[in-house]
């Protein structure tokens, strides 16, 4: 069975500093991981994806995120928050590439404090 | 074109209505699926059609019934719903097992209903 963690429902860091949003997956075979964002009253935005390759992903909006399998970790970053980046983020996992179900964290609410 | 298009934006119906929710998408996926998102929670799956056949139903209540009319189309058919069936319906698509496709899956703006 896959499964994600993510650590703090609400983050809250000032404008211009990093931002570290954390992920942790449960998979017994190696995973696809994704990062959504929800904007208030909208659907979810495909941020970044890892499925293999290279560990260190580039998305949207200048964030990125590293997959490590020795910590089977998966945490999003962004080296300086900007006002626009206040949303709802969601860490996803599946671990076929088929029509398996994709398994959603329980989000973390992303404050910027101006 | 990147869009899954989802009416009605918002939806309010009674306990004894039947109402509909559409979904389409033209980027030629064949995977196509109904998330239900309640307040400060992630979606929770409800239905998923591969190549225009249900192969995913989470248990879901009788009174939401799923149609795939074609490639681009869902529909989400609604009766008899209860005041805690209020939520936001997102629908999303995705490719299959093709080459080169990863598998993401592509969401709409959603459906807010609300059940009174």
């Amino acid at each position: 069975a896959q499964s994600v963690t993510q650590l703090g429902s609400h983050v809250s860091v000032s404008e211009g500093a990093l931002v570290l949003l954390r992920c942790n997956y449960s998979s017994s075979v190696p995973p696809y991981l994704f990062w959504y964002v929800q904007y208030p009253n909208q659907g979810l935005q495909l941020l970044l994806k890892y499925t293999t390759g290279a560990t260190l992903v580039k998305g949207i909006n200048g964030f990125e995120a590293e997959f490590k399998k020795s910590e089977t970790s998966f945490h999003l970053t962004k080296p300086s928050a900007h006002m626009s980046d206040a949303a709802e983020y969601f860490c996803a996992v599946r671990v076929n590439f088929g029509n398996e179900k994709l398994t959603f964290g329980t989000g973390t609410r992303l404050t910027i404090i101006p | 074109d990147t869009e899954v298009t989802q009416t009605p934006k918002h939806l309010v119906m009674g306990m004894t209505n039947k109402k509909s929710l559409k979904c389409e998408q033209h980027m030629g996926h064949r995977a196509m699926y109904w998330y239900k998102q309640k307040a400060k929670k992630p979606p929770e799956l409800m239905f998923v059609y591969s190549y225009e056949k249900l192969s995913i139903n989470e248990s879901v209540p009788s009174r939401f019934s799923p149609e795939c009319p074609n490639s681009s189309l869902l529909n989400l058919h609604l009766h008899a719903l209860q005041p805690e069936d209020s939520a936001l319906y997102l629908c999303a698509s995705s490719q299959l097992k093709v080459a080169g496709h990863t598998g993401e899956l592509f969401f709409g703006e959603g459906s807010r209903l609300t059940v009174l």
